[in-house]
């Protein structure tokens, strides 16, 4: 079974600031991870993803995360925070992929405030 | 390239009514799931379908809840004698065929909500 653990509820920071929202995964076998975005009532929009290729992956709006196997992280950044960026955010992972599950498994979330 | 569609984006029911949620996928994805989102919580996996097949529906609570994703339409997930604690928000996603990509593309989500 894969599990995934945001360590924070809530990151506040200033516009213009660094972001880094943290994730820990559990898995016993080589995981797709996923980052997800999911502004106020709507749906969910996919920032970026790792599928065991480049450990560090570029997403969409300046975002990245980088995979550490090591430490079993999958940490979400950003240089400089933007007000539009104020959003929950998810960290996911997927079934094994040879067993055919697709389901995702979903963190609990991380809510960012952007300061002005 | 329309994205994932789901009706209606919001649905309210009384105790005891049938709800019945929509989703298409986008073009040339043949696999659909459907997630849970209760307030204040991430998503939860209920049921993952492919045309006229039920792969996995490990998520899905033993009554009430039924999906189909039939050969022609949209996939449907219903719940039967709603109850309170059925209020949530209802996502569905769907993907390309096993070997092409494994992400998720989420619809807008249909919010619940049982008077």
């Amino acid at each position: 079974a894969q599990s995934v653990t945001q360590l924070d509820s809530h990151v506040s920071v200033s516009e213009g600031t660094p972001v880094l929202l943290r994730c820990n995964y559990s898995s016993s076998y080589s995981p797709s991870l996923f980052w997800y975005v999911q502004h106020p009532n709507k749906g969910l929009q996919l920032l970026l993803k790792y599928t065991s290729a480049a450990t560090l992956v570029k997403g969409i709006n300046g975002f990245e995360a980088e995979f550490k196997k090591s430490e079993t992280s999958f940490h979400l950044t950003k240089p400089s925070a933007h007000m539009s960026d104020a959003a929950e955010y998810f960290c996911v992972v997927s079934g094994r992929r040879d067993t055919g599950r697709r389901a995702l498994t979903f963190g609990s979330g991380t809510r960012l405030q952007v300061q002005p | 390239n329309a994205g994932v569609m789901q009706n209606p984006r919001h649905l309210v029911r009384r105790r005891g009514q049938e709800a019945r949620l929509r989703c298409s996928p986008m073009k040339g994805h043949s696999h659909v799931y459907w997630y849970r989102q209760l307030p204040e919580e991430g998503l939860k996996f209920m049921v993952y379908l492919q045309k006229e097949n039920i792969i996995d529906e490990s998520g899905m609570p033993k009554e009430r809840f039924s999906a189909e994703f039939p050969k022609e339409g949209p996939s449907i997930l219903r719940i039967q004698q709603v109850v309170r604690g059925d209020s949530a928000a209802y996502f569905c996603a769907s993907s390309p065929p096993i070997g092409t990509g494994v992400e998720q593309y989420f619809g807008p989500g249909t919010r619940l909500t049982v008077t």
